[in-house]
Formats: structure tokens, C-alpha cells, sequence
């Protein structure tokens, strides 16, 4: 069956460092989003992206933040200088239909 | 605004007891969908099932059922006869028919964290 993957699972970084979280969406969708989860805390959404362009983003998402389809298959988040609470376990997700969005395993990110 | 409540955070039974987890949800939207997810300790996000706002008719699905109310924004869980591997938390969430591409956000509650015992 079909899933969405992501890499790496664990990221440890440095405060001020750029990262890239990467995402491969199932194959035939064609909407993809980005949500984080901070430890212990709800999913919140941060973007969705369709026809290579940002359909929604919330307050999260602010200009620390982009997000690339630099291919046919990768969908990826770039933090540009990390901060502490930049800390969460972020996920991908993707969908063909107005139904569920599938999700990817998480990448969790520890900035130090 | 788009908003979902689990007012309870933690659940704590005996195998083989049934779960029903309570989610109330906010939106203005006459059209939008439901949904249930499970996430276990290993972290990642389990759909379960979903429900559209036109259809109230309850279902089973083995051994989850749901009971979607609109007259009281209620979509709430059962688990029958759980088992230890249900152990997770569960999250509510709603998506509103956005009328823009690729909208259809998933806004989550804050989740119920179920335990399960041998």
C-alpha cells in the first residue's frame, strides 16, 4: 500500500542552523501539507500547497519558513535559522480527494 | 473560525471494557468533514475514520463505531471490547470545505490519551 515517507526521522540541530525536513508524498496526490506536533501538545496545521504555489498558511508559518516541490516527488520544509521552540515532531501529509489526508511517520526536530 | 474540544485528556480502562471518546467541534461552515485519528506510541498518525457533514447516519466498523450529532457538533468514539494495543492517544479533527485549492486544513483537538490494562 501506498505511504508517504519522510526523512530524516530524527534531526538534531543547532539554534541559528538552517534544516530541511523531506517529505515524498504518495505518488498519484496532489495536495500536500505540513503540520507539527510539539511534544505532548495537539497537530497544528502550518501549510498546504498545490500547483507548486502556498494555498493556505497559518500564523506558525511565518518567513523562517518555505516550503519547495523541487521535483516530481519531494515536498520539503526549510527553517531557515532555528529557535529553541522550533523544537516538535513535524508531519507531512498528502490526499487526492476531499477525503483524508494521509500521513507521513514524522520527522522529529530537537534544536539545541 | 474552525475549533475542536476532547475535554478529556486521558482515559484509563481494563481490557475488554468499552472507550467512548467525546469530541465537540465548532465551524461555520455547513459543509465539512470529520475525522478520527490515532496516534501510538511509536508516534506516527493512524486515520481511522471520517464522517461528512451530510451524512449523520451512525456506523461500525469492526470494533470502532461512531455516534456524529449536528445538533449538538458532536462526534464521539467507541472503542468496544478494547484491547491493550489500543493504548494511543486519539484525535478528533475537522476540515471545512474550503473553497480554495488545497485548503481543506485538518484542525485537531488536543487529544485523548487512552490506556489501556491487562
Amino acid at each position: 500500500e501506498p505511504e508517504v515517507t519522510q526523512t530524516p526521522s530524527h534531526q538534531v540541530t543547532q539554534m541559528g542552523q538552517e534544516v530541511i525536513l523531506r517529505c515524498v508524498p504518495i505518488s498519484n496526490h496532489l495536495y500536500f501539507y505540513w503540520y507539527r506536533q510539539i511534544l505532548g501538545q495537539k497537530v497544528e496545521f502550518l501549510v498546504s500547497f498545490y500547483n507548486n504555489e502556498i494555498s493556505e498558511k497559518s500564523e506558525i508559518f511565518d518567513d523562517q519558513f518555505s516550503v519547495e516541490r523541487p521535483d516530481g516527488s519531494n515536498f520539503t520544509l526549510k527553517i531557515r535559522s532555528t529557535k529553541l521552540e522550533d523544537s516538535a515532531m513535524y508531519f507531512c501529509a498528502s490526499r487526492i480527494s476531499i477525503w483524508e489526508q494521509f500521513f507521513g511517520p514524522g520527522t522529529r526536530l530537537t534544536v539545541l | 473560525a474552525q475549533k475542536v474540544t476532547q475535554a478529556q485528556t486521558e482515559i484509563s480502562v481494563v481490557e475488554k471494557e468499552d472507550v467512548t471518546l467525546d469530541c465537540v467541534y465548532e465551524t461555520r461552515d455547513t459543509t465539512y468533514y470529520l475525522f478520527w485519528y490515532k496516534q501510538p506510541p511509536s508516534g506516527e498518525l493512524v486515520f481511522l475514520i471520517r464522517r461528512n457533514s451530510f451524512d449523520e447516519q451512525n456506523e461500525i466498523s469492526g470494533r470502532y463505531s461512531w455516534n456524529f450529532q449536528k445538533s449538538t457538533s458532536s462526534f464521539n468514539f467507541t472503542i468496544t471490547a478494547s484491547q491493550v494495543v489500543d493504548s494511543a492517544v486519539y484525535f478528533c479533527a475537522l476540515s471545512e470545505n474550503s473553497r480554495r485549492a488545497a485548503g481543506n486544513k485538518l484542525t485537531f483537538g488536543g487529544g485523548t490519551r487512552v490506556l489501556v490494562k491487562p
